[in-house]
């Protein structure tokens, strides 16, 4: 089954640590993207990479860095820069092309914690 | 500042009830809207689309009509269920790109 896979389910940080939120795809999408989702805030785009070894700074990539080096993979890592990082982090992919009518698709979603 | 808005959650309805969950946006140009459902402990899944005005929406019995002249792309489902409980998200394209910008999401509760 084609899909998009966030691991772990939870995660806990501590104090100064840096952890890695790892998300994977075997959509053969080209676009990748990583959101943050707080009670009450919605979803906010941290950073996206529409083609290999390229991503851009979403709205709130403070704190946050990512790589692209595999079209399948897109992890994220919270830096100990990222002073409130507990929250719901979402992956999600879509076909690229630019096209504005694409539709995401959302992995299962990761819950940081700060110990 | 969000340029999608939607109703201040939640909602709590019983069921058969008719729903409707308001959402508006602002954009230049003439994006495609959206809305998507996560279901507890879920990621998110497309709901419906609309891509140009007076497009209409629909899936699972619910449906919303991408409104020009209000901008505006409000869901509504004529007799909701148990099994409709989830927090719903209204979306628009941002830009000539994949990216979307998020509603701040309204949690629907059906009780039996």
């Amino acid at each position: 089954d084609g899909g998009i896979t966030q691991s772990p389910k939870y995660l806990f940080r501590k104090e100064g640590q840096n952890v890695t939120l790892s998300c994977e795809q075997n959509l053969n999408h080209d676009a990748m993207y990583w959101y943050r989702q707080d009670p009450g805030q919605g979803l906010r785009l941290i950073y996206y990479s529409q083609i290999v070894n390229d991503f851009q700074k979403g709205d709130i990539a403070e704190g946050y860095s990512v790589s692209r080096e595999k079209k399948e993979s897109f992890p994220l890592t919270v830096t100990s820069a990222q002073k409130n990082p507990t929250a719901f982090y979402l992956c999600a992919s879509s076909r690229g092309g630019g096209e504005r009518n694409e539709k995401l698709f959302f992995g299962s979603g990761t819950q940081l914690s700060v110990l | 500042g969000n340029s999608v808005t939607q109703m201040e959650g939640p909602v709590t309805l019983s069921e058969e009830a008719f729903l409707t969950i308001n959402c508006t946006y602002t954009a230049t140009g003439y994006p495609s809207l959206f809305w998507y459902v996560q279901y507890p402990g879920e990621g998110l899944q497309l709901l419906l689309k609309a891509t140009k005005a007076d497009d209409k929406g629909s899936n699972k019995g619910f449906e919303a009509t991408y409104r020009k002249e209000t901008t505006s792309f409000h869901l509504e489902k004529g007799s909701v269920q148990v099994s409709d409980s989830a927090v719903y998200f209204c979306a628009r394209s941002q830009g000539g790109s994949e990216k979307l910008v998020f509603g701040k999401g309204t949690k629907l509760t059906v009780n039996p």
